[in-house]
């Protein structure tokens, strides 16, 4: 079955320590991106990546980073974590950059710092 | 900057009714349009993608709409079912490899 896997998909931490959420296709898509979600705001992007290796900032990046090793995994790391990125955040996924083809989400993963 | 805004925020009404979901968009040149369904506890389901040189969509229950020169797109549920209950986000793309989001409606449908 073709899915976007989050995890893990709730956390409550403290401000300061480090974590990291992963995400993987199994699709072979090329672009893969990171959104989070707060109400009244909508999605906004934190970061994509178009393929291995190649990553960029999305609208809202900062406190964040993210890796591409491999194809599959696309993780979010928070170095310092701090409680304004108290959000739900949701990976996508698509075979190329291109709002045409069709995105793939998780089923987000909800992070409380406190 | 392009901004989407989705009103309502929520809507509540009962089964059966037909439904009409408004977005608004700032900039009218877009690359396409799109209807997301967001179940609670799960990701984003798309539910129509309107071309830049479409009017609508239809899918089933569901037509899309497109007036890009008022910069409005409406989403059309007729005979709305209590498995319609979600929260529905419109995405306007600026750009092929953009994508900006409104803020979605609540949508519940009662029995």
């Amino acid at each position: 079955e073709a899915q976007v896997t989050q995890n893990p998909r709730y956390l409550i931490t403290v401000t300061g320590k480090k974590l990291t959420v992963t995400c993987s296709q199994n699709m072979n898509h090329e672009y893969m991106s990171w959104y989070r979600q707060d109400p009244g705001l909508g999605l906004r992007q934190i970061y994509y990546s178009m393929n291995v290796e190649v990553t960029d900032k999305g609208d809202v990046p900062e406190g964040y980073k993210v890796s591409r090793k491999e194809k599959r995994n696309f993780p979010l790391i928070l170095e310092s974590p701090s409680p304004n990125q108290t959000s739900l955040y949701f990976c996508a996924s698509s075979l190329k950059r291109d709002s045409n083809q069709p995105q793939h989400f998780g089923d987000g993963t909800r992070l409380s710092i406190l | 900057k392009q901004e989407v805004t989705q009103i309502p925020a929520a809507l509540s009404v009962p089964e059966g009714e037909n439904l009409v979901l408004n977005c608004s968009f700032t900039d009218s040149a877009i690359y396409n349009l799109q209807w997301f369904r967001q179940d609670p506890g799960k990701g984003l389901t798309s539910l129509l993608l309107i071309q830049s040189s479409q009017r609508e969509q239809t899918s089933g229950r569901l037509n899309a709409s497109l007036d890009k020169s008022s910069g409005r797109s409406t989403l059309y549920i007729a005979a709305s079912q209590p498995g319609d209950s979600a929260t529905y986000l419109c995405a306007v793309s600026p750009a092929f490899n953009d994508m900006r989001f409104g803020a979605g409606t609540r949508l519940t449908v009662k029995p």
